[in-house]
């Protein structure tokens, strides 16, 4: 099983570039999320989805964009970069967005905003 | 306010001595709270879940406990290896109301195992 994959693994961007992570998966499950992690700090939600054609935002959505178009896809839009943006991006899904089952999380993208 | 609290926030200990891990929890109404570990590199990856009626649960070497009336729950790590090396984080789920569902993150603590 792939589980949650994530593309890229790592990215290097110039202040006001703009650019797409890609998250995927394969469980067919409804809830999908996504999260920034910044040392020191916990994870910190950005925006989600409790199925296709339903986003909305979370603890940290300004500068980000979602669609939900399929299952399987959740992709995260930086509209223009910040140097505030540089953070580890990690996708996650679960069965539910409520009960008893864990998130899976994918590996991660590594972003930089110079 | 609803916070998760993790402590200490790193520990280095030896191979093979045991360790145990703090999370304290504002959250309520509560539903259930996980452990996750996280390898460096990786995305977290769920070792354990306690619900309210539950006190102890273990998953081979890694025994979760929780106390719902003091909020606290523990992660004890017997007989540590190097592979333990890692960050664990404390996950509280919101019950009802404006928290169900919500999804609320400590900082995790680092544990460093050294041989």
């Amino acid at each position: 099983n792939a589980g949650v994959t994530q593309t890229p693994k790592f990215q290097v961007l110039k202040t006001g570039q703009s650019m797409t992570l890609q998250c995927a998966q394969d469980m067919n499950h409804e809830y999908m999320s996504w999260y920034r992690q910044d040392p020191g700090m916990g994870l910190r939600l950005i925006h989600y989805s409790v199925g296709a054609g339903i986003t909305d935002q979370g603890e940290v959505p300004n500068g980000y964009n979602v669609s939900r178009s399929t299952t399987e896809d959740f992709p995260l839009r930086l509209l223009s970069a910040a140097p505030s943006q540089t953070s580890v991006y990690f996708c996650a899904s679960s069965y539910s967005w409520t009960g008893d089952q864990p998130q899976h999380f994918g590996d991660g993208t590594r972003l930089s905003i110079l | 306010k609803n916070q998760v609290e993790q402590s200490p926030q790193s520990l280095i200990i030896l191979e093979g001595k045991n360790c145990t891990l703090q999370c304290n929890y504002t959250v309520s109404p509560f539903s259930n709270l996980r452990w996750y570990k996280q390898d460096t590199g990786r995305g977290p990856v769920s070792l354990t879940i306690m619900t309210f009626s539950e006190n102890t649960k273990s998953n081979g070497r890694y025994t979760a406990t929780l106390d719902a009336d003091t909020k606290q729950s523990s992660l004890h790590i017997t007989a540590s290896q190097l592979s333990d090396s890692a960050s664990y984080i404390c996950v509280v789920r919101g019950g009802r109301g404006s928290t169900l569902g919500r999804l609320y993150f400590g900082r995790g603590t680092q544990l460093t195992v050294w041989p």
